[in-house]
């Protein structure tokens, strides 16, 4: 079945230690999402690609970075996570959507839960 | 941000009642949609309204929208316990970007 899948489905860094988060997908979507959601808050966007297209946004963290060296992968980069950064991190994926015509809604992966030590 | 908000944030009934949520935001939409999230995981897509509908079904789920009051609402009927979970709206935001709400917690009680 197409999906959007995300590797490790928990997990633990240490404090300062960076950390990559990786999502694939199968969907053939041309854009791909990292999403932060901290407990019992919505998911707030880090940034998405638009194909190869960047785009951050503008209270991401600069401690936050991602690739996608292509269009099935994508990977979300902390740093050097703190505490303040363990959360669960959503991949998301949509085909492109254009203003004034629908959105097919995204296709999200299970999630990524870090943990900070 | 121009996140919706929802109402209530938590949400207690029996299992066979019927749920209402409701979800309000602040700009002009192009659609609005509602995502399921089981505790611990990932979103599911649910529905999808258009700006000019004012009501959708998809199962025992109806939203409806009205964009003069800037809200929606979504009905869940004949609730089983499966359908605990927390429901977010999101609207479109700029391009490709979808924006939630803060989410209303549903727990059915058997």
């Amino acid at each position: 079945d197409a999906m959007v899948i995300q590797n490790p489905r928990y997990q633990v860094t240490q404090f300062g230690k960076p950390v990559t988060l990786s999502c694939s997908q199968t969907l053939n979507h041309n854009v791909m999402y990292w999403y932060q959601q901290k407990s019992s808050q919505a998911p707030k966007l880090l940034f998405h690609y638009y194909d190869k297209d960047f785009n951050n946004e503008a209270d991401t963290p600069d401690n936050f970075q991602s690739r996608r060296p292509n269009t099935s992968f994508c990977f979300l980069d902390i740093r050097s996570p703190g505490l303040g950064d363990a959360a669960m991190y959503l991949c998301a994926t949509s085909l492109r959507w254009l203003a004034g015509t629908d959105h097919y809604g995204y296709t999200f992966g299970s999630g990524t839960r870090l943990t900070v030590v | 941000s121009q996140q919706g908000e929802e109402d209530p944030q938590a949400l207690s009934i029996q299992e066979g009642e019927n749920a209402t949520m409701n979800c309000s935001y602040k700009t002009s939409i192009n659609n609005l949609q509602w995502y399921r999230q089981n505790s611990g995981r990932g979103l599911v897509h649910l529905i999808l309204i258009r700006s000019n509908e004012r009501e959708k079904h998809s199962g025992r789920l109806r939203v409806t929208l009205d964009t003069s009051k800037k809200s929606s609402s979504l009905l869940i009927t004949a609730s089983r316990a499966a359908d605990t979970a927390s429901y977010f709206c999101a609207i479109t935001q700029g391009a490709q970007k979808l924006v939630f709400g803060q989410g209303t917690r549903l727990t059915i009680n058997p």
